[in-house]
C-alpha cells in the first residue's frame, strides 16, 4: 500500500487559471508535509511546507492541509506557464526522520 | 543558503567499473540521502545516513554502497557497474524536522 498517493496526471490548466493539486496520505500520526518542484532534467526544489491544518499563503501558492481527511493540497494561482513542472508531495515520518514521497504530478500551464 | 553540491552532473561508465558519486553539503546537516530517479518510478531511495560513520539500507540498496567518513560529505559508490544502473542520481541532507535539500543531482548512463 502506497503511503502517499497523487495523480500522476497531466493536469492541465489554462494560463491565468488556479492549479489544484492533491495528495492524500496514509499515516494518520504525520505532523509535517511539504511540496516540491521539480522541473524536467532538474532537482526538486521545497516550494512549500506545512504543519498546521487550514491553509498557508506564499504569493501564488496556496498549501491546504486536512488532518482528519489525510489529504494535503497545493493551488497555484494566476498559472503561469513557468509553473509546468512535475509536482512532488512529501510526509514527513517522524518514526524515522524521512520523507515519504509521492509519485508527483505533471502540470501543463497552456498558453 | 544550503547547498548541496553533486561532484559531476553528467557521467558516462563501462559495466563493471568502480562508480564514486560525490555529494558534500555546507550547512552542517546531520542526514544525508542518496535516491535514484527513473521516469514513472518516482524517487526511491538507495541508502541514508543520520551521523558520520553510520549507513542505514533504503528500498534499493543492492548493488550500491555508501561512505560518509565527515559530516558534510556522503558518496554513493556501484560496486560494479551495470547497465540497469543508468539513472539520475540525487542526493539531499536535511536537519531532523526540515525538508531536504537536493543536489543538482547526476545523470549516470552505464554503457
Amino acid at each position: 500500500q502506497k503511503e502517499v498517493e497523487q495523480n500522476s496526471g497531466p493536469l492541465s490548466v489554462p494560463e491565468g487559471a488556479i492549479a489544484s493539486l492533491n495528495c492524500t496520505y496514509s499515516d494518520r500520526g504525520s505532523q509535517s508535509f511539504f511540496w516540491y518542484r521539480q522541473y524536467s532534467g532538474k532537482s526538486p526544489e521545497l516550494i512549500m511546507f506545512i504543519y498546521s491544518n487550514g491553509d498557508k499563503e506564499d504569493g501564488r501558492f496556496t498549501a491546504q492541509l486536512n488532518k482528519a481527511s489525510q489529504y494535503v493540497s497545493l493551488l497555484i494561482r494566476d498559472s503561469q506557464p513557468s509553473d509546468s513542472a512535475t509536482y512532488l508531495c512529501a510526509v514527513f515520518m517522524d518514526s524515522n526522520y524521512q520523507l515519504i514521497w509521492g509519485a508527483g504530478t505533471k502540470l501543463i500551464i497552456k498558453p | 543558503d544550503v547547498k548541496v553540491t553533486q561532484s559531476s552532473r553528467y557521467l558516462v561508465k563501462r559495466t563493471g567499473e568502480k562508480v564514486f558519486l560525490e555529494c558534500v553539503q555546507d550547512m552542517d546537516h546531520e542526514n544525508m540521502f542518496w535516491y535514484r530517479q527513473d521516469p514513472g518510478l518516482g524517487l526511491r531511495l538507495i541508502y541514508f545516513s543520520y551521523d558520520v560513520k553510520m549507513k542505514e539500507k533504503g528500498d534499493i540498496p543492492e548493488g550500491y554502497s555508501v561512505s560518509r567518513e565527515k559530516k558534510e560529505r556522503f558518496s554513493l559508490i556501484l560496486e560494479s557497474a551495470s547497465t540497469n544502473q543508468t539513472s539520475m542520481y540525487l542526493c539531499a541532507s536535511s536537519t531532523v524536522s526540515y525538508g531536504y535539500t537536493f543536489g543538482s543531482g547526476t545523470r549516470l548512463t552505464v554503457v
